[in-house]
């Protein structure tokens, strides 16, 4: 069984300050993706890595995947209010097998101050 | 277009009754699943399905069973619901795996077993 450990589980910060969300794993897989969840929504997607190494940008979110494809982090820059949520790291397998699942992280409760 | 839609969105049952959820997706996807997200414990496959017809036990199945007569639609059944079921019930679908695309999920179903 495939496990992806997120920390921290809850961040409460003042809006303008940085931060970062960790996704790790002892199993490789061969994307990693990053959901944000609010109240009484699903998921939805912001990005999803593949290459081992990889930054992705998103505006003020600056996605990293190891180089080993084990591990993952979420990096906001100059926090505000609206990146207040859930944020799940799922990370996906390889193989004719694995039918799209994800294995999903506990999960980030991000709260930022105004 | 809807997108995934999910009925109902709130409902509370006693022990022992039984209830189906229904998930309703307009995308053509060809890939479906069924997960419950429980606090501290991101999101939990239960049940998938790889096409119409096709049911699998994902990584919590007990207790629950899975219909798939149409493509669009992808059902979740309890039988004999236990308090130990109370949760957030979330549905997704995607297409036929590659492993970058995107699983696209519901607004989630909320139940109470009392």
């Amino acid at each position: 069984t495939q496990l992806l450990e997120q920390s921290p589980q809850f961040l409460s910060i003042q809006e303008g300050e940085n931060l970062t969300v960790y996704c790790n794993s002892s199993s490789v897989f061969s994307s990693l993706q990053w959901y944000r969840q609010e109240p009484g929504e699903g998921p939805v997607l912001l990005v999803t890595v593949v290459t081992g190494g990889e930054v992705k940008k998103l505006k003020r979110l600056t996605f990293q995947f190891g180089d080993a494809r084990k591990d993952s982090s979420l990096h906001i820059t100059a926090a505000q209010p609206g990146d207040t949520g859930l944020y799940l790291c799922a990370g996906a397998s390889a193989g004719g097998t694995s039918y799209g699942k994800l294995t999903f992280g506990q999960g980030t409760i991000l709260t930022v101050h105004p | 277009n809807a997108g995934v839609t999910q009925t109902p969105k709130f409902r509370v049952l006693k022990t022992g009754q039984s209830m189906t959820l229904l998930c309703a997706q307009d995308m053509n996807h060809e890939y479906m699943y069924w997960y419950r997200q429980d606090p501290g414990m991101g999101l939990r496959l239960i049940h998938y399905s790889v096409g119409e017809g096709t049911t699998a036990k994902g990584e919590v199945p007990d207790g629950y069973n899975v219909s798939r007569l149409k493509k669009q639609n992808f059902l979740l059944g309890l039988e004999s619901a236990a308090p130990s079921q109370t949760s957030v019930y979330f549905c997704a679908s995607r297409v036929k795996p590659r492993d970058i695309y995107e699983q696209y999920f519901g607004p989630g179903t909320r139940l109470t077993v009392t």
